[in-house]
């Protein structure tokens, strides 16, 4: 079993709608979580960043972690089509040298 | 744009040949770490360097090496290639002060595509 689970998808929704991707991960001393953007042949980008359980907001999206559940989410609202790339979840432990463990990727399409 | 460039582009070697790929880190940054990312999968974590020394490093073998410069510009050695060495292969620079993470937000390089033929 691996640490981290992301559904691989592909996800694809209309232009605007509200879109929802998830992980679940199985070590709980996992304490900071993150989302990556990664456009097709090009390096991931940090779109989130959280520690800990919560939510954060920031313009079109919002993280959440659950703790308890060992669940995290990322929700686009008001998807674009530019929006179209492999979603990423990866997380650390405190400390361990800054290692991430990442999900396999969630593949959105967006369209018009 | 992160600020972190990586060396080259592109690659094609055959079984058994050695490589280096190069990454120069985000100014302010002194820490880089190397993700191999194989098609349809998540990075995963090769090794990191810190002050010119490894700090930590995931399940690979040794033939994959590397080092980190004084200006902490970094080299990924991979000696005795493999077919399943074909990848994405990411450079993420990073601050650490002493041995503990001040943030540990990682900001990735474009990256270097091994094809192993």
């Amino acid at each position: 079993q691996k640490e981290v689970e992301q559904d691989p998808g592909p996800l694809s929704v209309p232009e605007g709608a509200i879109v929802s991707l998830n992980c679940t991960y199985s070590n709980s001393a996992f304490q900071y979580f993150m989302w990556y953007r990664q456009y097709s042949r090009k390096g991931p980008e940090l779109l989130m960043y959280t520690y800990s359980s919560g939510n954060k907001e920031d313009g079109r999206f919002t993280a959440q972690v659950d703790k308890s559940s060992k669940y995290i989410s990322l929700f686009i609202r008001d998807s674009q089509p530019s929006d179209s790339a492999t979603y990423l979840c990866a997380m650390r432990f405190t400390g361990g040298g800054n290692k991430l463990t990442f999900g396999t990727g969630t593949q959105l399409k967006v369209e018009l | 744009e992160t600020g972190v460039t990586q060396s080259p582009t592109h690659l094609i070697k055959t079984r058994g040949q050695q490589v280096t790929l190069r990454c120069s880190s985000q100014s302010g940054h002194n820490t880089v770490s190397w993700y191999q990312q194989a098609l349809g999968q998540g990075p995963q974590f090769i090794f990191q360097y810190y002050r010119e020394e490894e700090n930590g490093r995931g399940n690979f073998p040794p033939r994959f090496s590397g080092l980190q410069f004084p200006n902490y510009s970094s080299e990924l050695n991979v000696n005795a290639l493999e077919l399943d060495d074909s990848a994405l292969y990411l450079c993420a620079s990073s601050t650490l002060r002493g041995q503990r993470a001040k943030m540990g937000t990682q900001y990735f390089g474009p990256g270097t595509r091994l094809t192993v033929l």
